[in-house]
């Protein structure tokens, strides 16, 4: 099973700053790389997919960068709504799927 | 727009099953496998496994097999997701999600989750 880490569990961010998270494959997993966010009480979001690629209605400030086996989630300049769960996945090796345990952002 | 719609909250007492649906709109039903994921309290996403909607075709995580079932009906673009024999340690929000995919060097890939459904709790206890 390849087992995805995520680093740090919890960011301490102002508004208008960077956050940048990490996410560290045990094993490559090439670019098949997907970050969600979550707000308390609901659903996840994808917000990344390719390693790089936004999807539909992500706001440019959100980034994604990296292969192999180390990855980065940029977000450029922290709105009030970007504070959330972040996680991780791989589907390098369909037909199963791994998570990270998530990084939360908190307002500093 | 393309939506997923799952059951409403469920209380189990331990041993019981449970049964979850997670109806689509919104596109074509057999053309997207879908996914469960579930979340206990305070935790992060936990993968359950996957289903083709257009094979019926599945793959369940190794901690849930035998005791986790995955289906869908074409007829009314649902899927569905049964556990059984459950513990309080099932008490999660379970989440189904359709999956995207890509062609890569001309084989079809299963890829990212989206959308998700809205979640459904299931709580597990005496």
């Amino acid at each position: 099973e390849i087992v995805m880490t995520q680093s740090p569990a919890t960011l301490s961010v102002s508004p208008g700053e960077r956050a940048t998270l990490s996410c560290r494959a045990s094993q490559s997993v090439s670019s098949y790389l997907a970050w969600y966010q979550q707000k308390p009480g609901q659903a996840p979001r994808l917000l990344i997919y390719g390693a790089s690629t936004r999807a539909t209605g992500i706001p440019a400030r959100f980034s994604g960068s990296g292969s192999g086996t180390e990855f980065t989630l940029t977000i450029s300049s922290l709105q009030s709504e970007d504070f959330a769960v972040y996680y991780c996945q791989q589907y390098n090796n369909w037909p199963t799927w791994t998570f990270g345990q998530g990084t939360k952002v908190e307002i500093k | 727009q393309v939506q997923l719609v799952q059951s409403g909250t469920e209380v189990k007492k331990p041993g019981a099953s449970v049964k979850v649906s997670c109806k689509a709109s919104g596109y074509t039903f057999t053309n997207y496998d879908i996914s469960w994921v579930r979340q206990a309290p305070g935790q992060g996403l936990e993968w359950m496994g996957w289903i083709s909607v257009h094979s019926d075709n599945t793959k369940y995580a190794q901690k849930l097999q035998g005791r986790v079932i995955m289906t869908t009906d074409t007829s009314t673009s649902t899927a569905y997701m049964e556990l059984r024999s459950l513990r309080s340690d099932d008490t999660a929000v379970y989440y189904c999600a359709r999956v995207g995919s890509i062609m890569v060097q001309g084989v079809i890939r299963r890829g990212w989750f989206d959308p998700w459904g809205q979640g459904t709790l299931v709580t597990v206890s005496s």
